[in-house]
């Protein structure tokens, strides 16, 4: 079945650094794949998404482009600020039934320090 | 206004009880969703409705029994809790998939669930 692997945290990093998650996918057909962030005590929320193969999806300074010949969907960011510490996942869905399945990665703790 | 409400936020209860969360969205959706999010932070989809009718069921033990009794709620309920039950869950709500363009979920706060 699908899945989603990405890169095991926590990471620390100083404000200002340069940003990377990796994330590469496994998929039958040919999914839509996105980031989700989720601050501490609250619910995910969408971050970015890309739909098809070279798009680039970018929101808040992130950005992530969908890689289909390496099947990765990489989350970047040029300069971390310490309101960027979450839990992002990296996802892709899947149509089921006329329904969205979400499969989701393993979460990856990012911690910024002034 | 809350899109997607979860109640209750925090639920601390005994091996072998039986326990209910309620999920609301006020987003006009037609699929909600529920997921689990185990204490490792892995997030994995239990069920889905659309317009109050099962359409994903991810291997769940039939002690989960989701029910729908309008299209903006979907209520979890638990029978015969076990440690292994604790974890974060989820709701979420989306509109279904239409000509292949995707709808993005909307999720609630989660509700922290202890079994003791």
């Amino acid at each position: 079945g699908d899945s989603v692997t990405q890169m095991e945290g926590p990471v620390t990093l100083s404000e200002e650094a340069f940003l990377t998650i990796n994330c590469t996918y496994t998929a039958t057909g040919y999914p839509s794949l996105f980031w989700y962030v989720q601050y501490p005590g609250e619910g995910l929320q969408l971050l970015l998404k890309a739909t098809k193969a070279d798009d680039k999806g970018s929101n808040k300074g992130f950005e992530a482009t969908y890689r289909k010949e390496t099947t990765s969907f990489h989350l970047e960011k040029g300069s971390v600020q310490v309101s960027d510490s979450a839990v992002y996942f990296c996802a892709l869905s899947e149509d089921a039934f006329g329904n969205e399945k979400l499969t989701f990665g393993t979460g990856t703790r990012l911690t910024i320090i002034p | 206004d809350t899109a997607v409400s979860q109640t209750p936020k925090y639920l601390v209860t005994q091996m072998g009880n039986d326990k209910s969360i309620k999920c609301e969205q006020n987003l006009g959706h037609d699929t909600m969703y529920w997921y689990k999010q185990d204490s490792k932070k892995f997030l994995k989809i239990m069920f889905s409705y659309n317009n109050k009718e099962l359409i994903i069921n991810e291997t769940v033990p039939n002690r989960f029994s989701p029910k729908s009794p309008d299209k903006a709620h979907l209520n979890l309920h638990i029978n015969s809790l076990e440690l292994g039950d604790s974890a974060v869950y989820f709701c979420a709500s989306s509109h279904p998939r239409s000509g292949g363009a995707y709808n993005e979920q909307f999720f609630g706060p989660g509700t922290r669930l202890t079994v003791l």
